[in-house]
C-alpha cells in the first residue's frame, strides 16, 4: 500500500498570511502513460463532509478560490493557501488515487493565529 | 445538483452485520465509480472501498478485505456496503463519495453527509 505522510500535523497562520501543507507518498504517484500525478487535496471544515479542492496535484476544482494552489510531482506535493481567510479553518487531507487502496494522509489542521 | 444520501448506520454488537446504502441523484449513476470513506470519531479519513460504474471492479482497504462487500444497483441508483464481522475499530461515520475518473484514477468530487456506525456491546 502507498503511505501518505503530511506535514505539519497542525499550523496556525495569521489572517492574510500564507499557509503551506506538505504531502509525501511512499512511492511515486506519477503515472508515466498519462504524465499525471494521481493526487488530490480535500478540505474538511468542522462538522462537514470533505470537499475536493485540487485534483491531478494542481488542477483546482470548479468553484474553489484561486488562493488555493497545488504543486509537486512524483512523491512530494504541496498545498498552498496564499492568503488565509477565516473560512479556511479546516483539516486538509491529501489522497493518492494511483492504486488501490486509495490512501489518505493523516490530515493537517489549519487554525488562525 | 449531485446528491448522495447515506442511510443504515446503527448501533451493532461486535461480530454483527450491517448494510449501508447510498442513494444518488443528479448525475448518471451508472457512469461513475463510487467509494466509501470512513472517519472514526476525532480521527482522519480512511478510504474503505470502491467500485466501478458497472460494479464489475471492486477494491478494498486491507482493514476490511474479506469482511465488507461493496455493491451497487444501477437501476435504483444506489450504492451499498455490506459489513460483516464488525469490530469496535469499525466505529465511524461512513461517507459515500462519487468518483471523478480519468486515466484509471478517480478523485472524489462529491460527498454525502455520512451515516454513523457504532460497534459496541
Amino acid at each position: 500500500d502507498i503511505v501518505m505522510t503530511q506535514s505539519p500535523d497542525s499550523l496556525a497562520v495569521s489572517l492574510g498570511e500564507r499557509a503551506t501543507i506538505n504531502c509525501k507518498s511512499s512511492q511515486s504517484v506519477l503515472y508515466s502513460s498519462t504524465n499525471k500525478n494521481y493526487l488530490g487535496w480535500y478540505q474538511q471544515r468542522p462538522g462537514q463532509p470533505p470537499k475536493l479542492l485540487i485534483y491531478w496535484a494542481s488542477t483546482r476544482e470548479s468553484g474553489v478560490p484561486d488562493r488555493f494552489s497545488g504543486s509537486g510531482s512524483g512523491t512530494d506535493f504541496t498545498l498552498t493557501i496564499s492568503s488565509l481567510q477565516a473560512e479556511d479553518v479546516a483539516v486538509y487531507y491529501c489522497q493518492q488515487y494511483y492504486s488501490p487502496p486509495r490512501t489518505f494522509g493523516q490530515g493537517t489542521k489549519v487554525e488562525i493565529k | 445538483e449531485v446528491q448522495l444520501l447515506e442511510s443504515g448506520g446503527d448501533l451493532v454488537q461486535p461480530g454483527g452485520s450491517l448494510r449501508l446504502s447510498c442513494a444518488a441523484s443528479g448525475f448518471t449513476f451508472s457512469s461513475y465509480a463510487m467509494s466509501w470513506v470512513r472517519q472514526a470519531p476525532g480521527k482522519g479519513l480512511e478510504w474503505v472501498s470502491g467500485n466501478s460504474g458497472t460494479g464489475g471492479s471492486t477494491y478494498y482497504a486491507d482493514s476490511v478485505e474479506g469482511r465488507f462487500t461493496i455493491s451497487r444497483d444501477n437501476s435504483k441508483r444506489t450504492l451499498f456496503l455490506q459489513m460483516n464481522s464488525l469490530r469496535a475499530e469499525d466505529t465511524a461515520v461512513y461517507y459515500c463519495a462519487k468518483g471523478s475518473c480519468s486515466g484509471g484514477g478517480c478523485s472524489l468530487d462529491s460527498w454525502g453527509q455520512g451515516t454513523l456506525v457504532t460497534v459496541s456491546s
